[in-house]
């Protein structure tokens, strides 16, 4: 069965300093993974598929398949990236509901 | 665009009485819906994920006689929390997938208190 873990519940740094939120999986196949954001007060809202390659509000996600690692990394925090970040997959082959990890609660200090 | 829709946004109910949910995609259609649950401080838990005209795929633990899903249209389903008891109080959350973007998008959810 596929597994996402997110090992920090919550991640303080301050502003401007660089931010890595790791994440790790456990699949045999060839997962596709996610990063979904979740601000004060809204939903979830997707921000990076590995698939994609892009940059989003400044994050940044490689995929490491040795590693079976999917960490989000920004290189200068902003205050309003605090939020909750949840790590997700989807395992393909017609099986396409999202397994999240627990979150991550970024807080950003001024 | 791109827009998911639920209601109600919280609703509290007696033991024992039914629960509907709706979700709605209000600008595109949504050839997948899928229902989350979340409980305090933990993640989305996936329920089922239902396609439009077809019978819901239930997780495995998820009763369907509990949890009945309709799916009749291509932008809204629906989510029934049957003969409703304490322990069915959470959060639930849908998300719906269109083609051929497969992305999915989240709806607020509803808050579920059964007394």
């Amino acid at each position: 069965a596929q597994r996402v873990t997110q090992p920090e519940k919550l991640l303080s740094v301050f502003k401007g300093a660089p931010v890595e939120l790791k994440c790790n999986y456990s699949y045999s196949g060839s997962p596709e993974l996610f990063w979904y954001v979740q601000y004060s007060r809204q939903r979830l809202q997707l921000l990076l598929r590995h698939i994609s390659r892009e940059s989003i509000k400044g994050f940044t996600a490689d995929l490491n398949k040795g590693e079976t690692s999917f960490h989000l990394k920004k290189p200068f925090a902003q205050e309003e990236d605090s939020a909750m970040y949840y790590c997700a997959l989807v395992s393909g082959g017609g099986a396409d509901g999202l397994t999240f990890g627990k979150g991550t609660h970024l807080i950003i200090q001024p | 665009g791109a827009v998911v829709s639920q209601h109600p946004s919280w609703v509290i109910c007696k033991s024992g009485t039914s629960v509907k949910i709706e979700c709605r995609s209000l600008d595109f259609q949504a050839t997948t819906m899928f229902w989350y649950r979340q409980f305090p401080k933990q993640s989305l838990m996936l329920m089922a994920t239902s396609n439009e005209g077809s019978k819901a795929t239930y997780e495995q633990g998820v009763e369907k006689d509990k949890f009945l899903i309709n799916h009749a249209s291509l932008t809204l389903s629906t989510l029934t929390v049957t003969s409703a008891h304490p322990e069915d109080s959470s959060f639930y959350i849908c998300s719906a997938r269109g083609d051929p973007v497969r992305t999915q998008y989240f709806g607020p959810g509803t808050r579920l208190t059964v007394l």
